[in-house]
């Protein structure tokens, strides 16, 4: 069974520090690799999307993966109390498979 | 463009009740998806459609049925409400095996 590990937090950071929000996933095959942030109520909004091996940056946000080690990282720079929300994991498999695990999430608290 | 709707927003049955959640998507996507989402327990995937006039099962499809009517719609269909179907319900669309696009849920109160 295809899994999705993240810790669930909540990770605290004071506003301007950088947030560490670290995926592990059990699919070694695994292609596309994606990160969502949910706000409390809401509903989850893709925010990067990681395809290769290395860092992926957009703006405050860098992605980053390995897949030797099977994991996924996202950091967040400038952190403000704004990026306060659930950050969700999500690998789809080798072979162009429709369904995405997703993990549990992280919830980051950004406080001022 | 709206993107990904879904109706209702809120709903509450009762035990034994039937009703259908809608959706749909105005991007031309191929792939149309439910999920619930407990707490605690992240996104659980209750059914997909790969194109449209297919269907398949997630992971928790006991207890639903779908209906993909065409590119654009996919309907959630519970037939008798139990209270363990108490969830937040949403809806996504992708082109592919890609990012995908949420609707802005339907929070359901089974009692």
């Amino acid at each position: 069974q295809k899994e999705v590990e993240q810790n669930s937090g909540p990770l605290s950071v004071p506003e301007g520090a950088i947030a560490s929000l670290n995926c592990t996933y059990s699919d070694r095959g695994s292609q596309s690799f994606f990160w969502y942030r949910q706000y409390s109520g809401k509903s989850p909004e893709l925010i990067m999307s990681i395809y290769s091996n290395g860092d992926k940056e957009d703006g405050r946000f860098t992605a980053q993966l390995n897949k030797a080690s099977q994991y996924v990282s996202l950091l967040i720079r400038d952190s403000q109390p704004s990026d306060s929300a659930t950050y969700l994991c999500a690998v789809n498999a080798a072979g162009g498979s429709y369904i995405p695990t997703f993990g549990r999430g992280t919830s980051l608290i950004v406080h001022p | 463009n709206a993107g990904v709707t879904q109706t209702p927003k809120f709903q509450v049955l009762k035990t034994g009740q039937s009703m259908t959640l809608q959706c749909a998507q105005d991007m031309n996507h191929n792939s149309m998806y439910w999920y619930r989402q407990d707490p605690g327990m992240g996104l659980r995937l209750i059914y997909y459609s790969a194109s449209e006039g297919t269907t398949d099962k997630g992971e928790v499809p006991n207890g639903y049925n779908v209906s993909r009517l065409n590119k654009r719609e996919f309907s959630l269909r519970l037939e008798s409400a139990a209270p363990s179907q108490t969830s937040v319900y949403f809806c996504a669309s992708t082109v592919k095996y890609n990012e995908q696009f949420f609707g802005p849920g339907t929070r359901l109160t089974v009692l």
